[in-house]
């Protein structure tokens, strides 16, 4: 059975500081991983993916990188605003075609 | 396209009451989800289809709980009786898998807010 892992939980850092999000997963046979963000409240909002063949996705000041063999990703935010203070989470794509979901990061940016 | 969408966003009912979701998926996805989020589970997927035939309902809690999709536009998940342990925000997502497999990015609609009391 699939599991996805996301370190650290919660995570607040200073406008303007760069950042990394982790996550992990127990089964390499992944087709893709997707990165979501939720605002308290609302929906899913997807960001990037990541197919199994590719290394990273960069989407402005988004960049997240997979390393398959090894079940690991991460997401790194460049330059972070308070406008980006939300619930970041990872999904893959199995051979089943379902998602699983991690367990997400909290993160907050202050001013 | 707007999207994938949901009905109700809230929902507060009586405990015993029938509750009905629905979600209208994106045109042309093949793949739809129905998702439950808790703040002590996460996200935890319940059922899901694949031109319109559910493939996987292992994630359905037990009886109470049932999702149809009758045709490729329109899905609900429908709980009776409900309790005050179903509510939680109920996601529908949907997905194109039928192309290119890597590719299946999924979208998700805005949730029903459900409160069972």
């Amino acid at each position: 059975k699939q599991e996805v892992t996301q370190i650290p939980a919660a995570l607040s850092v200073p406008e303007g500081e760069n950042l990394v999000l982790n996550c992990s997963f127990t089964d390499s046979a992944i087709y893709n991983l997707q990165w979501f963000r939720q605002d308290p409240g609302k929906g899913l909002t997807s960001l990037l993916l990541i197919q199994s063949s590719q290394r990273e996705q960069t989407s402005g000041r988004l960049n997240a990188s997979l390393d398959k063999s090894s079940g690991r990703s991460t997401l790194y935010i460049a330059a972070s605003q308070p406008g980006d203070s939300a619930t970041y989470l990872c999904a893959v794509t199995g051979t089943a075609s379902k998602l699983t979901f991690g367990t997400g990061t909290r993160l907050q940016v202050t001013l | 396209d707007a999207g994938v969408i949901q009905s109700p966003r809230h929902e507060v009912t009586e405990m015993g009451q029938e509750v009905t979701l629905r979600c209208k998926p994106i045109s042309g996805h093949d793949y739809l989800f129905w998702y439950r989020q808790t703040m002590m589970r996460g996200l935890e997927l319940l059922i899901y289809f694949n031109n319109n035939v559910p493939i996987d309902d292992s994630g359905m809690p037990e009886d109470r709980f049932s999702a149809k999709m009758p045709n490729a536009s329109f899905s609900t998940l429908k709980i009776q009786p409900s309790e005050p342990r179903d509510s939680a925000v109920y996601f529908c997502a949907s997905s194109l898998g039928r192309v290119i497999r890597g590719n299946t990015e999924a979208f998700f609609g805005q949730g029903t807010r459900l409160t069972v009391v």
